[in-house]
């Protein structure tokens, strides 16, 4: 069990570039969530998937964020035309579903700094 | 809607002291209740959970017991140590919905003197 393992660890980008992060879940997960953490607060939920499908997301995600998880494996969440205020550390976890009461564990983060 | 609310830090203790980390949450049904630890530079770990009333989770010493009359999950250690140092979290996910997201308090730094 490797965890759950997050690319890159660090991303500096300048306003209005695009970045993609990586989240390479658990093996045999079902579940993967992402979640956004800035500087003295909690994470706060952006957006769920259930093997392939994404089945929630929270109206912090714009239109300029998009997340993926093709073949229910790993997942990819895109900022498009970053802002100052995208920055933050940006948190996958995994979980089994086990009738919703699987814990979710998480990965170390990729933090993210718009210029 | 679901919220979860946790003492403000720093909280500064010496090695040994005893720790309580008050932590208070309103739900709809009936949530699942968590502690998370983040270590300076590292992720989130799950530090123990409770999953109905009266449940008392724990681990590493650390306890903490879900009081639904108080709507409360407060954290205790009885002997801090310095490697404690670190941010914790309180949180509750639902399980009334198919999502079970987890929603965070803002976290309590404690640092630990030797």
């Amino acid at each position: 069990d490797t965890g759950v393992s997050q690319n890159p660890r660090h991303k500096i980008t300048k306003r209005g570039q695009n970045v993609t992060f990586r989240c390479d879940p658990i093996s045999e997960h079902n579940r993967l969530y992402w979640y956004r953490q800035t500087l003295g607060q909690g994470p706060e939920f952006l957006t769920y998937f259930q093997n392939e499908a994404q089945l929630e997301k929270s109206r912090l995600l714009s239109d300029r964020f998009s997340a993926e998880r093709p073949k229910g494996s790993f997942s990819t969440l895109e900022i498009q035309r970053t802002e100052q205020g995208d920055s933050a550390m940006y948190l996958c976890a995994s979980s089994l579903d086990a009738r919703g009461l699987g814990t979710q564990y998480f990965g170390p983060g990729t933090r993210l700094l718009v210029l | 809607g679901n919220s979860v609310t946790q003492m403000e830090g720093p909280v500064t203790l010496s090695e040994e002291a005893f720790l309580t980390i008050n932590c208070t949450y309103t739900a709809t049904g009936y949530p699942s209740l968590f502690w998370y630890v983040q270590y300076p530079g590292e992720g989130l770990q799950l530090l123990l959970k409770a999953t109905k009333a009266d449940d008392k989770g724990s681990n590493k010493g650390f306890e903490a017991t879900y009081r639904k009359e108080t709507t409360s999950f407060h954290l205790e250690k009885g002997s801090v140590q310095v490697s404690d140092s670190a941010v914790y979290f309180c949180a509750l996910s639902s399980t009334g919905g198919a999502t079970n997201k987890l929603i965070f308090g803002t976290g309590t730094l404690l640092a630990v003197q030797p």
